[in-house]
């Protein structure tokens, strides 16, 4: 079955340190997106992505977030300059279409910021 | 935006128990996925289920889409079912494509 690949699994920065959180979507997917959970919480949206651009993002996704699309295959998350309160876990996800289609979670990639 | 409320918070099943999570939800949606967090942390698809009825072998879902709820049964409960249940829906809203999570079912079975 298809999955979504996401590195590193865990990641250990110091506070200020700019992170890139790596994902492979499912080869035909079209639409990407970046969750986080916070230790104990309910896992919140970040970003979706489609055509190259955001379509929609949360009111976390603040100046420090950025997303990207390098190449074919890998959708990233970078963290500028991270804050103690960005550790979490990041899960990407992708689906075929927008609205009423499944979205496939990758295993998620732990941050820690000391 | 939609409000989704799933209960209990927390069960605790002797194994080989039978057990049902809830999921209510405050508006019409699109998609519906139940999902296993196991406890390395990772997001396991259970069922995407926006109405019916799916069955996966001891798992089963129900959403009533009319009256906004969906139901998840874990039949012959195992250890390994043990983990975080959470329910997300997706609101039928123009342009609003995000998944929405409730703050989930933890369950614990014991052997």
């Amino acid at each position: 079955e298809p999955e979504v690949t996401q590195t590193p699994s865990h990641q250990v920065t110091q506070m200020g340190q700019e992170v890139i959180l790596r994902c492979v979507p499912i080869s035909n997917h079209l639409y990407f997106y970046w969750y986080r959970q916070i230790l104990g919480q309910k896992v919140e949206f970040l970003v979706s992505f489609y055509n190259n651009e955001i379509s929609e993002k949360s009111e976390i996704f603040d100046d420090q977030f950025s997303v990207e699309r390098p190449d074919g295959s890998n959708f990233t998350l970078k963290i500028r300059s991270t804050k103690l309160e960005d550790s979490a876990m990041y899960f990407c996800a992708s689906s075929v279409a927008s609205g009423a289609n499944v979205l496939t979670f990758g295993a998620g990639s732990r941050l820690t910021v000391l | 935006g939609i409000q989704v409320e799933q209960s209990p918070p927390d069960l605790i099943l002797q194994e080989g128990a039978n057990s049902t999570l809830r999921c209510n939800f405050s508006d019409s949606v699109n998609n519906l996925q139940w999902f296993h967090q196991n406890p390395w942390g990772q997001l396991i698809n259970l069922f995407y289920i926006p109405s019916g009825t799916k069955q996966n072998g001891r798992l089963s879902a129900t959403t009533v889409a009319t009256e906004r709820y969906s139901l998840l049964y874990i039949s012959s409960s195992q250890t390994t079912d043990s983990g975080v249940y959470f329910c997300a829906v997706e609101p039928r809203t123009l342009n609003d494509y995000k998944l929405s999570f409730g703050a989930g079912t933890t369950v614990t079975v014991r052997a």
